[in-house]
């Protein structure tokens, strides 16, 4: 079955740093992967998704991932944090097919920017 | 649109209680979620619907949760009785069909306490 591992469960980094929050995943037949965003007390939010095409992906508030296929990875990136960045981000992938196809959850990471 | 709608955001109940959460997806979307979070799990999907009719309830925990979508503006996730370990926060999301290569839109949750 599909596992969704996220590397770090907390990142702390201070403001107009560079940021990298790391996923991985177990298999990499036919799947589409997304980062989503919560910020505290809210719902989650999508930052960007993967679904085929170029494996850089940009998207809002600045953030960019790459799908590796060979690593199995999908690593969120923003290269100068800011304070507002702080919250949680999910990494999840889709697999299978038809109504088979779900889409599993990371624990998370937390990223805390410091000014 | 005013986005996924879920009340109450905070139930505070006794254990034995019947508890009933309560979801307005986004109008026109026809995919909706039920989610629980938690710090030791995570995000897990409990239940999901398409069309209102359940697709996948694999994840309901045990035969206390049910759900139900009446209509395509209103869903229900009952917990009856409720213990302790239900504690969590309950996500409801929705999306224009399902959301393996579409954005999930979610709701701000519901924090359930049971005492």
């Amino acid at each position: 079955a599909q596992s969704v591992t996220q590397l770090d469960s907390q990142v702390p980094v201070f403001e107009e740093a560079p940021v990298e929050l790391r996923c991985n995943y177990s298999s990499s037949v036919s799947v589409y992967l997304f980062w989503y965003v919560q910020y505290p007390n809210q719902g989650l939010q999508l930052l960007l998704k993967y679904l085929s095409g170029s494996t850089l992906v940009k998207g809002i508030n600045g953030f960019e991932a790459e799908f590796n296929k060979s690593q199995t990875s999908f690593h969120l990136r923003k290269p100068s944090v800011h304070i507002s960045d702080t919250a949680e981000y999910f990494c999840a992938v889709s697999d299978g097919a038809g109504n088979n196809r779900k889409l599993i959850w990371g624990l998370g990471t937390s990223l805390a920017v410091n000014p | 649109d005013a986005g996924v709608i879920q009340s109450p955001r905070h139930e505070v109940t006794e254990m034995g209680q019947e508890v009933t959460l309560r979801c307005k997806p986004i109008s026109g979307h026809n995919s909706l979620f039920w989610y629980r979070q938690t710090m030791m799990r995570g995000l897990e999907l409990l239940i999901y619907f398409n069309n209102n009719v359940p697709i996948d309830d694999s994840g309901m925990p045990e035969d206390r949760f049910s759900a139900k979508m009446p209509n395509a503006s209103f869903s229900t996730l009952k917990i009856q009785p409720s213990e302790p370990r239900d504690s969590a926060v309950y996500f409801c999301a929705s999306s224009f069909n399902l959301v393996w290569d579409t954005e999930a839109f979610f709701g701000q949750g519901t924090r359930l306490t049971v005492v």
